[in-house]
């Protein structure tokens, strides 16, 4: 069982480029969830996903981010336009329907120059 | 809206010393889940505890002890014969006992950063 992967592990964009961070859950897992951590900061809530839905996106920017989850392979983090206040690691977790805790991904780390 | 408080940015420790990283929590829910999550310089979040807040009894796994005072409001972790090893970030964490929607997000504090002295 390979765990949470996620990718890029780093990821450079200019300002006003996209970026996308993929997720592949543990196998038998069906809810993603995204956080992320600024420097020096604690990890804090985005999104969380089951296959094709979103459930919760309370933690979401309003604007330039989303999420998708689709029915086959990776759940995606989408980020528009980027700017310098992005600049971040942003954490996959996933679970399974039991409720049995997070399991993390390594992390992206995206740094926007 | 549930708050989680760690009160010390960092800590130090003497090789196979005793150290107790603190954490507060506010909540008005009476059933929930608290987490002490370490996070090496490789950023993965590994579980070190976890409390389940309607078991008055501590959780205690190898080193890794927790003093749960639920009136307080008080999650410490204690780390007991303190390792190299043990070096990290350690984050505090809530989570509701009650979702919806299988939604088990969690709240995290700000961290402690342990720095082991050899």
């Amino acid at each position: 069982n390979a765990g949470v992967m996620q990718n890029p592990r780093h990821l450079v964009r200019r300002r006003g480029q996209e970026a996308r961070l993929r997720c592949s859950p543990m196998k038998g897992h069906s809810h993603v969830y995204w956080y992320r951590q600024l420097p020096e900061e604690g990890l804090k809530f985005m999104v969380y996903l089951q296959k094709e839905n979103i459930i919760d996106e309370s933690g979401m920017p309003k604007e330039r981010f989303s999420a998708e989850f689709p029915k086959e392979g990776p759940s995606i983090l989408r980020i528009q336009q980027v700017v310098r206040g992005d600049s971040a690691a942003y954490f996959c977790a996933s679970s399974d329907p039991r409720g049995d805790g997070h399991t993390f991904g390594s992390g992206t780390r995206l740094t926007v120059v | 809206a549930q708050t989680v408080t760690q009160s010390q940015p960092e800590m130090s420790v003497q090789e196979a010393e005793t150290v107790t990283l603190s954490c507060t929590y506010d909540t008005s829910e009476s059933d929930y889940y608290l987490f002490w999550y370490k996070q090496p310089p490789s950023r993965q979040m590994i579980l070190v505890i976890r409390q389940e807040a309607y078991k008055q009894q501590n959780a205690t796994e190898n080193r890794f002890s927790v003093n749960f005072q639920k009136a307080a409001k008080s999650f410490s972790l204690k780390i007991s014969d303190s390792q190299l090893g043990d070096a990290a970030m350690y984050f505090c964490a809530y989570r509701s006992a009650w979702s919806n929607f299988g939604n088990e997000k969690l709240t995290f504090g700000t961290g402690t950063r342990l720095t082991i002295i050899p």
